[in-house]
């Protein structure tokens, strides 16, 4: 099986930036994916990491180190519209997501 | 494109009632998920379908059954509806990529069905 730790909560200032972790146990691991979900809303794809290392999208990047069985997700210059929760996802085949419990994240101007 | 679409987007059952959701998408994905999302439990996946005409139990599959006629289409159905099954049920989708190929897990969603059962 799989289990995935992240914070419940974090809150940041507009134009700052934030980081949020989880570290995961599990059985098999095929890779990171994080996933943003706005109150009210379906969840949409942001990130995956197959492999160790930085990915960068734009504003988001992630982090992956299989090592430590650890990821995150850095928002940078935060604006308003990036309140949401995110979720990190693990994969151990045929593309089974395993989501954590989600970060609420809330931006304060 | 459509995308992900689900129906219907709201529902409420008694206890005992049977219902069924439908969630069709137009990306002409070979994988097919429902999942369901309860505050603070983050999504939890009850069935999904790797092609037409296959299904495989999830996380938390009591209670529901499933069906892939249609490529195309996904079918939760819930034969005697309970209060534990009151949830907001999401129906997602993705290409078969392998998971070391870039966005390999990479799933998209419906935007949900509220399902009140009392």
């Amino acid at each position: 099986g799989q289990s995935l730790e992240q914070p419940s909560e974090v809150t940041a200032v507009e134009g700052a930036i934030v980081q949020i972790n989880c570290t995961y146990q599990t059985s098999g691991f095929y890779g990171l994916s994080w996933y943003q979900q706005h109150d009210g809303g379906a969840p949409t794809f942001l990130s995956y990491n197959a492999l160790d290392g930085l990915e960068e999208t734009g504003r988001f990047s992630s982090f992956l180190s299989r090592s430590d069985s650890y990821g995150y997700l850095l928002l940078q210059e935060l604006q308003m519209k990036d309140s949401a929760s995110y979720f990190c996802a693990s994969g151990a085949g045929s593309y089974q997501l395993t989501f954590g419990k989600g970060t609420k994240l809330s931006v304060i101007p | 494109n459509a995308g992900v679409t689900q129906t219907p987007k709201f529902r409420v059952l008694k206890t005992g009632q049977s219902m069924t959701l439908l969630c069709a998408q137009d990306m002409n994905h070979e994988y097919m998920y429902w999942y369901r999302q309860d505050p603070g439990m983050g999504l939890r996946l009850i069935h999904y379908s790797v092609g037409e005409g296959t299904t495989a139990k999830g996380e938390v599959p009591d209670g529901y059954n499933v069906s892939r006629l249609k490529k195309q289409n996904f079918l939760l159905g819930l034969e005697s509806a309970a209060p534990s099954q009151t949830s907001v049920y999401f129906c997602a989708s993705s290409y078969n990529i392998g998971p070391m190929e870039g966005r390999g897990y990479e799933q998209y969603f419906g935007p949900g069905t509220r399902l009140t059962v009392t």
